[in-house]
């Protein structure tokens, strides 16, 4: 079974500032895919970056950037020049590739921005 | 694309009532998974389905949740009977075959039971 470690229960960060949310997982497969959800605080699931295994580059979205480490199998995510609308909880998680499989979650690391 | 559309948005009932959550997926997503959050437990994946066959129904709490995909645009899941510790976000989110499409979620329902 797969698993998906998130051990930062809360961070923050100041506005403009950047932050680094780290996630763990643990799979005996090679091919997968990762991502970050956003969840603000209308509940709504957004999200925010993916990243195939199989790619060696790491996968940026405007602010948002990723550290992945096949080997370590570590998934972090950066933000860059922090915004009070990146306030939220944010969710790694893992699915494998395969029509049959299914999204696992990690449980959340809550960033607050600050002025 | 309306995206995924969950109904209702709120829902508060008594326990032992029957509760149905509905789920309209995105057109031509074949998979659709319906997920439990709560602050104990965060996100658990209750079921999915894949070509409206479901594929892993593992996460179901009990006998008292049921879920069904009549076709490839609807699914629910009862609740029957409610009892105060089902009270939870219940999101569907559904996805494609071609796995460079992410899980789409709906707004989720907010289920409350007294």
């Amino acid at each position: 079974a797969q698993t998906v470690t998130q051990s930062q229960p809360e961070m923050s960060v100041q506005e403009a500032e950047t932050v680094t949310l780290s996630c763990t997982y643990d799979t005996s497969e090679s091919n997968y895919y990762l991502f970050w959800y956003k969840q603000p605080p209308s509940r709504q699931m957004i999200l925010v970056i993916r990243q195939e295994a199989y790619k060696q580059q790491n996968a940026t979205e405007n602010r948002f950037s990723v550290n992945f480490q096949k080997a370590a199998k570590s998934f972090s995510l950066k933000i860059s020049d922090s915004q009070l609308g990146d306030t939220a909880m944010y969710f790694c998680a893992f699915i494998l590739t395969g029509t049959a499989s299914k999204l696992t979650f990690g449980t959340g690391t809550r960033l607050q921005v600050t002025l | 694309d309306a995206g995924v559309i969950q109904s209702p948005r709120h829902e508060v009932t008594e326990m032992g009532q029957e509760v149905t959550l509905r789920c309209k997926p995105i057109s031509g997503h074949n998979s659709l998974f319906w997920y439990r959050q709560t602050m104990m437990r965060g996100l658990e994946l209750l079921i999915y389905f894949n070509n409206n066959v479901p594929i892993d129904d593992s996460g179901m709490p009990e006998d008292r949740f049921s879920a069904k995909m009549p076709n490839a645009s609807f699914s629910t899941l009862k609740i029957q009977p409610s009892e105060p510790r089902d009270s939870a976000v219940y999101f569907c989110a559904s996805g494609s075959r071609d796995r460079d499409s992410p899980l789409h979620f709906g707004n989720g329902t907010r289920l409350t039971v007294t």
